[in-house]
């Protein structure tokens, strides 16, 4: 089945600076890559994702980019703010809406001031 | 737009009681649902899923079983509690991508 790598498992940065957290994957026939962010007691949250159709996509601060040749997709974070500080998960499924999406074991991302 | 309800938010068990968790689905039919646990400080480790009515999908074994008697109600049970089965239980699923419920936090004291 599939499997989920996820790093690192915390991640401190400068409010501004930018943050990155990589996944890497074992199914080649996943094809669908959601990222979430948790807050603390929290449900996880969808805050972008991406099929293996394209190699890259941006919504404001936040962009993911996926190389199915490597497998392994990105979570990229530019102007990190104090509201950013959360877990951070990957997943891949075979599908969007019909295949279970397989978690990474999490990013916690801390921005100081 | 398709929304997952999950209660209770807290529950406080004592080792060896049985337990319920109920996850309802509005908004939508015939969805794929999906019990995560997480563990404090962990991932998201995906318990059980299910397709429709009746059919359960087993991912690790363990103490706990999970059934689907209505195309929108999925439910988390056990005979008889570890302490090992705390955690925040999530509901998730549906027909467009993946929605997740509110969790559900149990102790097992």
């Amino acid at each position: 089945g599939e499997n989920v790598e996820q790093h690192p498992s915390t991640l401190s940065v400068q409010e501004g600076d930018s943050a990155v957290i990589k996944c890497t994957y074992s199914d080649s026939a996943s094809n669908y890559f959601p990222w979430y962010k948790q807050e603390l007691g929290k449900r996880p949250q969808l805050i972008i994702d991406i099929r293996s159709n394209v190699g890259e996509k941006k919504d404001q601060r936040i962009a993911v980019t996926l190389n199915k040749t490597a497998k392994h997709f990105s979570l990229h974070i530019t102007e990190t703010q104090p509201e950013d500080s959360a877990v951070y998960f990957c997943a891949a499924s075979q599908s969007y809406n019909t295949d279970k999406l397989i978690f990474g074991t999490g990013t916690r991302l801390q921005v100081f001031p | 737009s398709q929304t997952i309800h999950q209660w209770p938010a807290t529950l406080v068990q004592p080792v060896g009681s049985p337990l319920s968790l109920e996850c309802t689905v509005e908004g939508t039919s015939n969805p794929n649902l999906y019990w995560y646990r997480q563990a404090a400080g962990r991932g998201l480790q995906l318990l059980f899923y299910s397709v429709g009515i009746g059919q359960i999908s087993s991912e690790v074994p363990q103490n706990l079983s999970a059934s689907r008697p209505q195309d929108r109600q999925f439910i988390l049970s056990s005979k008889k509690l570890l302490l090992s089965d705390s955690g925040f239980y999530l509901c998730a699923g549906g027909t467009y991508g993946y929605t997740f419920g509110s969790g559900t936090r149990l102790t097992v004291v």
